[in-house]
């Protein structure tokens, strides 16, 4: 069966601080993963796109991470800010029907 | 500023109505989705247009019913038969089908709650 699945499933972190959150797919065939970042009551807002031949993207303060052959991925937040707070979704393009398959989404909290 | 744009933000539907959820967007892009939003469960395919005229059913959409008239407007109505409507309804756009590298690009959403 074709998933998403991400962890934690939500995580606090000190203002400044980094943080890692993890995405594990088990989508075959393979397009592209994606990574959003969803502010509360708004929609998904893309940060980064990455094939099969890409295993780095960064986007500012974010970079993302993509090991194909294990179907991971992660997300790495530099100096977190106030204005991170917000649910980190991973999608990931690909399956018989080439379609996106949504992750449940990390929910980061950045506290002063 | 190009975007999409739903209303109303909030929505609130009467036993046995029907409510229709706007989408409109500047784009100019071809493709146009609809998605439900429920808590703790990742975002759910409701409808999806290719072009003016033609959409086609997602993993969801009993109880669902779109219109594709024309490029730049999607809307979505929420039947009576759709009996747990409560959910965040996000609309999306795409520069071309399957947009291939290309970002989906969503509204800041809709949520429709039973009254």
């Amino acid at each position: 069966k074709n998933q998403v699945e991400q962890s934690p499933q939500s995580l606090i972190i000190l203002e400044g601080k980094n943080c890692t959150l993890q995405c594990n797919y088990t989508v075959s065939p393979f397009s592209n993963l994606r990574w959003y970042k969803q502010d509360t009551g708004r929609g998904p807002v893309s940060l980064t796109i990455m094939t099969f031949s890409e295993n780095t993207k960064s986007n500012g303060r974010y970079t993302a991470t993509l090991d194909a052959d294990t179907k991971q991925s992660s997300l790495h937040i530099t100096a977190s800010q106030l204005s991170d707070s917000a649910s980190y979704i991973c999608v990931v393009r690909g399956g018989a029907t080439n379609k996106l398959i949504f992750g449940t989404g990390t929910l980061l909290a950045v506290q002063p | 500023d190009g975007g999409i744009t739903q209303s109303p933000k909030y929505l609130f539907r009467k036993e046995g109505q029907n409510v229709t959820l706007s989408c409109e967007q500047n784009l100019n892009h071809d493709a146009m989705y609809w998605y439900r939003q429920d808590p703790g469960q990742g975002l759910r395919l409701i409808y999806y247009s290719q072009i003016v005229n033609d959409f086609q059913k997602g993993d969801i959409a009993e109880g669902y019913s779109v219109s594709r008239e024309k490029k730049e407007s999607f809307p979505l109505t929420v039947t009576s038969a759709q009996k747990n409507p409560t959910a965040f309804y996000l609309c999306a756009s795409s520069i071309f089908p399957g947009e291939g590298n290309q970002p989906q690009h969503f509204g800041d959403g809709t949520r429709l709650s039973i009254l």
